[in-house]
């Protein structure tokens, strides 16, 4: 089965330090992975992916994320925070039903707080 | 080029009412998902359709229906809306490795 775990709900930081969103994922297999964002009352935003090529993906406004397949890890980073980088986000994995489906299967999110 | 298109935005229903909620993508993508987001549970898949006239149903699919009648639209019906079905519901499709998502539709029930 795969999963993936969001290990912090809630996130804050200042505006101009570094971020750290956590997100660890079980698979029996190599897996996709992707981080989304939702601004409020918004939809879903992709960041980045990874998809078996670097391990170290970039993906939009300053964002990245590097795949550690030893420690199952796919932690999002930012050097520096900007207030309108607070967003629910969202770490995904997409799995292969037992019929050969490609599903992906959501963490539960975690809130990034920005203060001043 | 739209991506995926949700329609309506918003509703509010009364127990026992029904209601369907469209979707339509024009990237002729195969994949197509439902999902339904409540606080601090992340998204949950409902439905979810390879292809034309394909479906199969995913973590939570009690109290809704799909139908995939053509490649772009894969309608979400509810029959008789409950309190528990209040969320709101994304409507994605896929096609390699990245979703698309819809705008989402935030649903009331009274």
């Amino acid at each position: 089965a795969q999963s993936v775990t969001q290990l912090d709900s809630h996130v804050s930081v200042s505006e101009g330090t570094p971020v750290l969103l956590r997100c660890n994922y079980s698979s029996s297999y190599s897996p996709s992975l992707f981080w989304y964002v939702q601004h409020p009352n918004k939809g879903l935003q992709l960041l980045l992916k990874y998809t078996s090529a670097a391990t170290l993906v970039k993906g939009i406004n300053g964002f990245e994320a590097e795949f550690k397949k030893s420690e199952t890890s796919f932690h999002l980073t930012k050097p520096s925070a900007h207030m309108s980088d607070a967003a629910e986000y969202f770490c995904v994995v997409t799995h292969v039903s037992p019929g050969g489906s490609y599903i992906p299967t959501f963490g539960r999110g975690t809130s990034l707080i920005v203060h001043p | 080029n739209a991506g995926v298109t949700q329609t309506p935005k918003f509703r509010i229903l009364k127990i026992g009412q029904s209601m369907t909620l469209q979707c339509t993508q024009d990237m002729n993508h195969n994949y197509m998902y439902w999902y339904r987001q409540d606080p601090g549970m992340g998204l949950k898949l409902i439905y979810y359709s390879v292809g034309a006239g394909i479906t199969d149903k995913g973590e939570v699919p009690n109290g809704y229906n799909v139908s995939r009648s053509t490649t772009e639209d894969f309608p979400l019906r509810l029959e008789l809306a409950a309190p528990s079905q209040t969320s709101v519901y994304f409507c994605a499709s896929r096609q390699n490795t990245e979703a698309f998502f819809g705008q989402g539709t935030r649903l009331t029930v009274v």
